[in-house]
This record gives structure tokens, sequence and C-alpha cells, in this order.
């Protein structure tokens, strides 16, 4: 089973910066098997990156995902009030999903 | 809209069972392969069972095989979660999502792109 790891756990930030989070993987993930989530309190996650650098519908072009092969990084360009949350990323591999166990991006 | 409404959560005592329900709309739901996600309160996300559109193909996080079994209706537009012998540890919000089978280039895209609000199972005496 392959295990996702985020850096940093928390990462305290104010509005207007950038944020560069990170998902580093256990073993070689495809590009197209990795996809991030956004988590605010009481919602579901939502998609925001999927083949690890294609944004999904709707997502704003702060947003955007690079990597392959065990690293790959979330980064928001300039950070927006409503960005503060929770960051998961996820992988597909041996018909297995595994989540990463979060970063939480606050307000600094 | 895509619409996927999750009920059937509850409080129930340890070795208990519960069915969770999910309602789909909005979409194919017969050409979806769908999947089960838990969050423990103020816990991570964790993947929980998945099933291919014509539920041929159905695979489950270790933490769970054997006590909870996954399938769907496809005339019903409707996924289901039977859980039995529950546990303290498998109190959470459980969360249905779609896998939509997306294909480019020559490849699979392996996400989740639309998620239920959730429903909350409690294991408790």
């Amino acid at each position: 089973e392959i295990v996702l790891t985020q850096s940093p756990g928390t990462l305290s930030l104010s509005p207007g910066e950038r944020a560069t989070l990170s998902c580093r993987a256990s073993q070689g993930v495809s590009s197209t098997y990795l996809a991030w989530y956004q988590q605010k309190p009481g919602q579901a996650p939502r998609l925001l990156i999927y083949g690890a650098s294609s944004r999904a519908t709707g997502i704003p072009d702060r947003f955007s995902g690079s990597g392959s092969g065990t690293d790959f990084t979330l980064t928001i360009s300039r950070l927006e009030p409503e960005d503060f949350a929770v960051y998961y990323c996820q992988q597909y591999g041996s018909s297995l999903w595994t989540f990463g166990q979060g970063t939480k991006v606050e307000i600094k | 809209d895509v619409q996927l409404v999750e009920s059937g959560g509850g409080l129930v005592k340890p070795g208990g069972s519960l069915r969770l329900s999910c309602a789909a709309s909005g979409f194919t739901f017969s050409s979806s392969s769908m999947n089960w996600v838990r969050q423990a309160p103020g816990k991570g996300l964790e993947w929980v069972s998945s099933i291919s559109s014509t539920s041929s193909y159905i695979f489950y996080a270790d933490s769970v095989k054997g006590r909870f079994t996954i399938s769907r209706d496809n005339a019903k537009n409707s996924l289901y979660l039977q859980m039995n012998s529950l546990r303290a540890e498998d109190t959470a919000v459980y969360y249905c999502a779609r896998y939509p089978g997306y294909f480019s280039g020559g490849s699979y895209y392996y996400y989740f792109d639309y998620w239920g609000q959730g429903t909350l199972v409690t294991v408790s005496s």
C-alpha cells in the first residue's frame, strides 16, 4: 500500500501570501493517479486538482499542482480568505485509494 | 446538477449493524463507479470501499474487510453500505463519492469529482 505523507502539518500564512504544500509518496505514483482536495469545516471535500496538475472545473487559477514520481506539490499563488482550509492529496493504486493526512492552512 | 445524498447514519452500540444509503441524481449513475469515504471526528479522510458500475469489481480497505458490504441498485440510482460488527473506531462521517472514470490521452485519471454531504455514524454504548 502506498503511503502519502503531507507536509507541513499546519501552514500559518497571511492573505495574499503564497502557500506551498507537499505530498510525498512511499513509492512512485503515476501523475494521472494523483489528486488534491480542499475541505472546509463541516463540508465535504472539494476536488481541486486531478492528474497532478489539471484544475477541476471552476477552480481559480491561483491553485496549481505539479510534481511526478514520489513528490507532488500544491501551490496557492496568493491566498484569499476563502482558501484557509485543510488540503488532502489522494492516490490510487492496486485497486485501493489512499489519502495523505492533510495540511491545514490557517490565518497567521 | 449532480447530487449525492447520504442517509442512514445514527447511534449504534458496539457489535451492532447499520445500513447507509446514497441517493444519486443529475448523472448517469449506472455508468459510474462509486465509493465510500469516511472521516473520524477531527481526523483525515479514509477510503472505505469502492464498487464498479455493474458491481463486478468491489474492493474494501483492510480496516472494514469482512464487516462491511458495499452494493448498489442502478434501477434506483442508489449506493449502499451495510456495516456489521461495528466498533468504536468506525465512528465517523461517511461520504459517498463518484469516480468518473475520465480517460484522456491514453490514460485513465483517478479522482473523486462529486461528494455527498455525509452522514454521521456514532458507535457507542
